[in-house]
């Protein structure tokens, strides 16, 4: 079945820096892939998401970039700011499938 | 979302209880999921519905079960059989459009702690 790994498990980077969150998927029928952001206690949100048929995808700070030969995908924020901390997981979802896939998550904290 | 709504919010139970949580959403959705969440760790799939009246097992489904009468509710029942059923659940719903599943939006969740 399909399997997702994420790295790094946690992450700190300056404020005003920019952070990288990668992720390998093992399904080449993969063709949907979320990231959704989850602050301490409440739910996960949908921060932005990509399909196969894009490479790339951004929105303000946040974009984020699939390479389907290589099966990898990115998280990229830019100025990141303290609000930013949260921890992060990436996800994939078949063709036709209603299940997804998630990663192991990613702790990313913002030093002020 | 808050087109998806959990309750209760916080539950305590004590062993060998079976207790029900709840998940209602209101956003025509298809497809509905529950997933586990231990402290730090990331989700794990309980259990899923793609349509009413059907449901299949996730990667953790022991001790747990799930009943899918109508579309916009899918509760989940944590068993006594279910032996370390302490964790934050969370439920979420996902839309078909064109034979394709869009993006899962997710519950507030429930903090289940048994005593």
């Amino acid at each position: 079945g399909e399997n997702v790994e994420q790295h790094p498990s946690t992450l700190s980077v300056q404020e005003g820096d920019s952070a990288v969150i990668k992720c390998t998927y093992s399904d080449s029928a993969s063709n949907y892939f979320p990231w959704y952001k989850q602050e301490l206690g409440k739910r996960p949100q949908l921060i932005i998401d990509i399909r196969s048929n894009v490479g790339e995808k951004k929105d303000q700070r946040i974009a984020v970039t699939l390479n389907k030969t290589a099966k990898h995908f990115s998280l990229h924020i830019t100025e990141t700011q303290p609000e930013d901390s949260a921890v992060y997981f990436c996800a994939a979802r078949g063709e036709g499938a209603s299940k997804i896939i998630f990663g192991s998550g990613t702790r990313l904290s913002i030093r002020p | 979302d808050g087109g998806i709504t959990q309750s209760p919010k916080y539950l305590f139970r004590k062993e060998g209880q079976n207790v029900t949580l709840s998940c209602e959403q209101n956003l025509n959705h298809d497809a509905m999921y529950w997933y586990r969440q231990d402290p730090g760790q990331g989700l794990r799939l309980i259990y899923y519905s793609q349509i009413v009246n059907d449901f299949q097992k996730g990667d953790i489904a022991e001790g747990y079960s799930v009943s899918r009468e109508k579309k916009e509710s899918f509760p989940l029942t944590v068993t006594s059989a279910q032996k370390n059923p302490t964790a934050f659940y969370l439920c979420a719903s996902s839309p078909l459009s064109g034979g394709v599943y869009n993006e899962q939006f997710f519950g507030p969740g429930t903090r289940l702690t048994v005593l």
